[in-house]
């Protein structure tokens, strides 16, 4: 079994600041974990994604993952966040699948994130 | 460019009217996947395809079907929609083999209201 726990429902930045969403994954064997941003009315866009290679994953806009396997933990951030990044942000694990088997995302509750200027 | 595309992107329907959703993809993955998200909450996994092979989740109510007539095109049909069913509905495709690398490729999805 495998789930995600992002902590916080809302995160409110300014403009400028650092960007941390945090998120927690619990699964029985290896996981890969991705970071997924919704814009209001639109479908998924992958951001990132961990899948057993550099613990320190690098996104798309500027965003970056560290997986921390000793904390269960795969936080997102963003040195400085910019208007345009006010979205919804979902973290999702797979289990890793190997042969013709195949995995499906958990998706964690979502994060709000607030730019304000 | 590649992508998986989801018609209409809004649509209305009676309470009790049959509606079909319908999802392509030009990335020629094995997997498609049906979601249903509603407001301020996540995801939720219908049913999936694995090429022809339909795979539903224990939770998904007898009122949704899909079909997957070819690898391009797959179609969420609801039979009798209650307004418990309006949401967002979004597809997704995959490839095939060890899937849990490659994460999905998700439609812009359909906003179903049901009056």
């Amino acid at each position: 079994a495998q789930s995600v726990t992002q902590l916080g429902s809302h995160v409110s930045v300014s403009e400028g600041a650092l960007v941390l969403l945090r998120c927690n994954y619990s699964s029985s064997v290896p996981p890969y974990l991705f970071w997924y941003v919704q814009y209001p009315n639109q479908g998924l866009q992958l951001l990132l994604k961990y899948t057993s290679a550099a613990t320190l994953v690098k996104g798309i806009n500027g965003f970056e993952a560290e997986f921390k396997k000793s904390e269960t933990s795969f936080h997102l951030t963003k040195p400085s966040a910019h208007m345009s990044d006010a979205a919804e942000y979902f973290c999702a694990v797979s289990a890793r699948a190997g042969g013709t088997s195949y995995g499906k995302l958990t998706f964690g509750q979502g994060t709000i994130l607030t730019v304000h200027p | 460019d590649a992508m998986v595309i989801q018609n209409p992107r809004y649509q209305v329907t009676q309470f009790g009217k049959p509606v079909t959703l319908s999802c392509s993809q030009t990335l020629n993955h094995n997997v498609m996947y049906w979601y249903q998200q509603k407001s301020s909450q996540a995801p939720k996994l219908l049913f999936h395809y694995y090429d022809k092979d339909f795979n539903n989740e224990a939770d998904t109510p007898d009122n949704f079907q899909s079909r997957r007539p070819n690898t391009s095109f797959c179609f969420l049909d609801i039979r009798s929609p209650g307004l418990g069913d309006a949401a967002m509905y979004l597809c997704a495709t995959s490839r095939g083999g060890r899937l849990g690398s490659y994460g999905y490729t998700f439609g812009s999805g359909t906003r179903l209201t049901v009056v």
